[in-house]
């Protein structure tokens, strides 16, 4: 079975400061990982994706992801915080395989706060 | 660019009224997912369709829950008799493939009094 783990359900950060949002999976076949953010009264936006290419994965805002199977991990980083980042971010896992729907499994999300 | 757009954006209902939320998936997609947050809680999956078909669902999508893609373009969630748990938010998802990105709709807030 799979599941995400995401440590902390509010973070603050300062302007300017690093983001470090925080994600753990477990799952019994190599995962796909994802980092969504969610924007006030919006929908799901995906920030980046790990489909067992590179560990490291870049995505969009500034934002990106280190995959580390040893510590089964996925956290969300940003050198610096901007005003704009303030939403709820999801980590959520999907495997790949012949049986798979796309079915994806969510954290519970993390508020980040950032403080002027 | 593309994008997922449901209808409408809320919905109140009384319990036990049946409610149908509308989809427009990206055109050229093949898979679509119907998700759901509880105000508070996680994003949770709710049913996988592919193929005219549902090919994964939860312990949540019961007999009271259906799902139809009724022409080339809609897919709809229908809630037979709605309960007080099922206000929330659903998300609707496409993707062109199983394991390709999904890319989700706004959402629609549903409130069940």
């Amino acid at each position: 079975a799979q599941s995400v783990t995401q440590l902390g359900s509010h973070v603050s950060v300062s302007e300017g400061a690093l983001v470090l949002l925080r994600c753990n999976y477990s799952s019994s076949v190599p995962p796909y990982l994802f980092w969504y953010v969610q924007y006030p009264n919006q929908g799901l936006q995906l920030l980046l994706k790990y489909t067992s290419a590179a560990t490291l994965v870049k995505g969009i805002n500034g934002f990106e992801a280190e995959f580390k199977k040893s510590e089964t991990s996925f956290h969300l980083t940003k050198p610096s915080a901007h005003m704009s980042d303030a939403a709820e971010y999801f980590c959520a896992v999907s495997f790949y395989g012949s049986s798979n729907t796309g079915k994806l499994i969510f954290g519970q999300g993390t508020t980040l706060q950032v403080k002027p | 660019e593309p994008e997922v757009t449901q209808t409408p954006s809320h919905q109140v209902t009384q319990m036990g009224q049946e409610v149908i939320l509308r989809c427009v998936p990206i055109s050229n997609h093949l898979y679509f997912y119907w998700y759901r947050q509880i105000l508070g809680q996680k994003v949770e999956f709710l049913v996988s369709f592919y193929n005219n078909e549902i090919s994964e669902k939860s312990e949540i999508f019961d007999d009271q829950f259906s799902v139809e893609r009724p022409d080339g373009s809609n897919f709809t969630l229908k809630i037979r008799s709605t309960k007080l748990e099922d206000s929330a938010m659903y998300f609707c998802a496409s993707s062109g493939g199983g394991q390709e990105t999904q890319y989700f709709g706004p959402g629609t807030r549903l409130l069940v009094l």
